[in-house]
């Protein structure tokens, strides 16, 4: 089973609202990190936060981490149509050799509505 | 700057016909990783490697076998397709920074 879940799996908000997405993961982590898919492209990433870190920024966008919880979110700030893809969380696992697994959520579709 | 680039971009088998994804990256990471990407089930891990010559399962390595031939290079092959390997697929690269840089898939279809 996959490490992470997104939740929703799906969002729809209007331009110029906030968006906020959820992940939860189940085993201990060196880091989680948040990255983007347009429709038929490759991921792209958005923003990492260390399992000592509780939050960090980056322009629009906010993510959080609770360690406790086993728990991220991701929020958009102000979001716009180009904002309009999915989103999902990683979490790299920490003992797994030299290559550390890199693991993916579900996703969430974000949509957002000009 | 090509990243990571896959080829081919398309591909249309017959069940039980073999190929083999091509995955090169110009970055100089030492870890690779195949993903398969299915409608709402997200990046499932097929294989990794941490640097040349090893391998690693990862959650679906089941009918796929993977080929680490350089720095540069990670193969992945399918020896029997099976329509259950229709799917979208996906390397990726990374260290040493964490970041995971992908290319642009291969959308495979069997038939």
């Amino acid at each position: 089973s996959q490490q992470g879940e997104e939740d929703p799996q799906a969002l729809s908000i209007q331009e110029g609202e906030n968006a906020t997405m959820n992940c939860s993961y189940k085993t201990s982590i060196n880091n989680l990190q948040w990255y983007r898919q347009n429709s038929g492209r490759g991921l792209v990433h958005l923003i990492l936060i260390r399992s000592n870190e509780r939050e960090k920024h980056s322009g629009r966008l906010r993510v959080t981490l609770d360690t406790s919880k086993k728990s991220s979110s991701l929020l958009i700030t102000a979001s716009r149509a180009a904002d309009t893809a999915s989103y999902f969380c990683a979490t790299e696992l920490l003992s797994s050799g030299s290559a550390r697994q890199l693991t993916f959520g579900s996703g969430t579709q974000l949509t957002v509505l000009p | 700057n090509a990243g990571v680039t896959q080829t081919p971009k398309f591909q249309v088998l017959k069940t039980g016909q073999s190929m083999t994804l091509q995955c090169a990256q110009d970055m100089n990471h030492n870890s690779m990783y195949w993903y398969r990407q299915d409608p709402g089930m997200g990046l499932r891990l097929i294989y990794y490697s941490a640097s040349e010559g090893t391998t690693d399962k990862g959650e679906v390595p089941n009918g796929y076998n993977v080929s680490r031939l350089n720095k540069r290079e990670f193969s992945l092959r399918l020896e029997s397709a099976a329509p259950s390997q229709t799917s979208v697929y996906f390397c990726a690269s990374k260290q040493p920074t964490p970041e995971a840089f992908f290319g642009q898939g291969t959308r495979l279809t069997v038939v």
